[in-house]
């Protein structure tokens, strides 16, 4: 079975400094995809990042970056010089080559201090 | 280009009322996910399609609620008759199929409240 573990419900960090968000999964694909979305207090879901299981280098979108340890199964998701507007739900997720659905963390709380 | 589109963006019913949500994915996109969203169960996959096909309703709660995707623009999910315990978020997502890192492009979400 697939699984996804967030273990960091709520996170308190300051502004400007640099965030690492936890995540762990279990799969027993050979190939698979990880993602990391963001819910602000307004509710929409936005994409952030993704990581392909066969890509050889860290995914990085502007100050997000996924720092992916296949062997340890993790996927944990750093925001460099953190701002207020990161203030938000993050929330990790991953597809299987065997199904089309996305399994889902139970999230992390992210607030920025200013 | 156009999201996905949800309405209504709120709804509060009383118990026992029928509930229709409604969603407009991208243009072009083959997969249509609703999703419900609670702060004691996270997020919930209800249903999917492929091509307006539903292929997978194992989320699906009870006969109370069902899903149709009469078109490739088009889907509805609706609860007959709702109850407090539906109170909830409801987000429908879509992605196209080719798509190689299958990402979901979310909807804003129709917030339920039922009474």
């Amino acid at each position: 079975a697939q699984k996804i573990t967030q273990t960091q419900p709520g996170m308190f960090v300051q502004e400007k400094e640099a965030v690492t968000l936890d995540c762990t999964y279990d799969t027993s694909d050979q190939s698979y995809g990880l993602f990391w979305y963001k819910q602000p207090s307004s509710g929409e879901m936005i994409f952030l990042i993704y990581q392909g299981s066969y890509d050889e280098q860290n995914a990085t979108e502007g100050r997000y970056s996924l720092n992916f340890q296949k062997a340890r199964k993790s996927a944990n998701l750093v925001i460099s010089a953190s701002q207020l507007g990161d203030s938000a739900m993050y929330f990790c997720a991953m597809r299987g080559d065997s199904n089309y659905q996305l399994i889902w963390g139970a999230g992390t709380k992210l607030i920025i201090k200013p | 280009d156009a999201g996905v589109i949800q309405s209504p963006r709120h709804e509060v019913t009383e118990m026992g009322q029928e509930v229709t949500l409604r969603c407009k994915p991208i243009s072009g996109h083959d997969y249509l996910f609703w999703y419900r969203q609670t702060m004691m169960r996270g997020l919930e996959l209800l249903i999917y399609f492929n091509n307006n096909v539903p292929i997978d309703d194992s989320g699906m709660p009870e006969d109370r609620f069902s899903a149709k995707m009469p078109n490739a623009s088009f889907s509805t999910l609706k609860i007959q008759p709702s109850e407090p315990r539906d109170s909830a978020v409801y987000f429908c997502a879509s992605r196209p199929g080719q798509l190689p890192t299958g990402e979901l492009f979310f909807g804003e979400g129709s917030r339920l409240t039922v009474l």
